[in-house]
């Protein structure tokens, strides 16, 4: 069974740094790209971004080039996101989700408050 | 960066009805590489239909996709109570891979 399992919620300050992780089990990891979601408090769903594990090739939305940085380590099957300095706008649910046809299993959602 | 359009913003529904939702993009979608996605408050999206009229394993065959090049439609053949939800269309036969900024289905 293909899952994706998300970090937890976290709480930080404007400023700090935050690496976020979804792991998955199921399939073969290298095989399939998997990217990020953005959702903010009651808006739609916005694409960050994705990275291909096998040969660790990342492509960035326009909105997020240069704003978080997309990873994987392949030999844990765990696809991250990080903020090198958070801001109140990151305030969001970030999911995961892996792309065969479409993005056809989800993670369940990591909550990120930036607030002081 | 091709940009999805949905339409309408909300459509008002019954349980029984038909409901047909609209995605334009601003250019050709690759290969009709379009996909919908279900969400349900407090859920992660689901996805409903790829490759314009594929339906993803599980889905009913209430849902059908429909469409090539700019224009694609979801219809819901007759609503269920558990189909009122927001949906969204993607595109992903280019980077970046966009979505559409939503339609929610409300009961009526």
């Amino acid at each position: 069974e293909v899952q994706l399992v998300q970090s937890g919620a976290e709480v930080k300050k404007p400023g700090e740094s935050l690496k976020i992780s979804c792991k998955a089990s199921g399939y073969r990891f290298t095989n399939y790209w998997i990217g990020w979601v953005r959702q903010m408090p009651g808006k739609g769903l916005e694409w960050m971004g994705i990275i291909y594990p096998g040969d660790s090739d990342i492509r960035y939305g326009p909105s997020f080039q240069g704003q978080v940085t997309i990873s994987a380590d392949k030999s844990i099957s765990t696809a991250y996101l990080q903020w090198g300095s958070l801001r109140a706008s990151d305030t969001a649910m970030y999911y995961c989700a892996r792309h065969g046809e479409g993005a056809d299993y989800w993670g369940q959602g990591t909550r990120v408050t930036v607030s002081s | 960066e091709i940009v999805l359009t949905q339409s309408p913003g909300t459509l008002s529904l019954s349980p029984g009805e038909r409901a047909t939702l609209s995605c334009r993009a601003s250019q050709s979608v690759t290969n009709s590489y379009l996909a919908w996605y279900q969400q349900k408050p407090g859920q992660a999206p689901r996805l409903l239909t790829y490759g314009a009229s594929s339906r993803a394993t599980g889905v009913p065959d209430r849902f059908s996709g429909s469409g090539s090049g700019t224009d694609f439609t979801l219809t819901i053949s007759r609503l269920e109570p558990e189909d009122f939800a927001v949906y969204y269309c993607q595109q992903y036969g280019s980077s970046p891979r966009t979505f559409g900024q939503g339609t929610k289905v409300e009961i009526k």
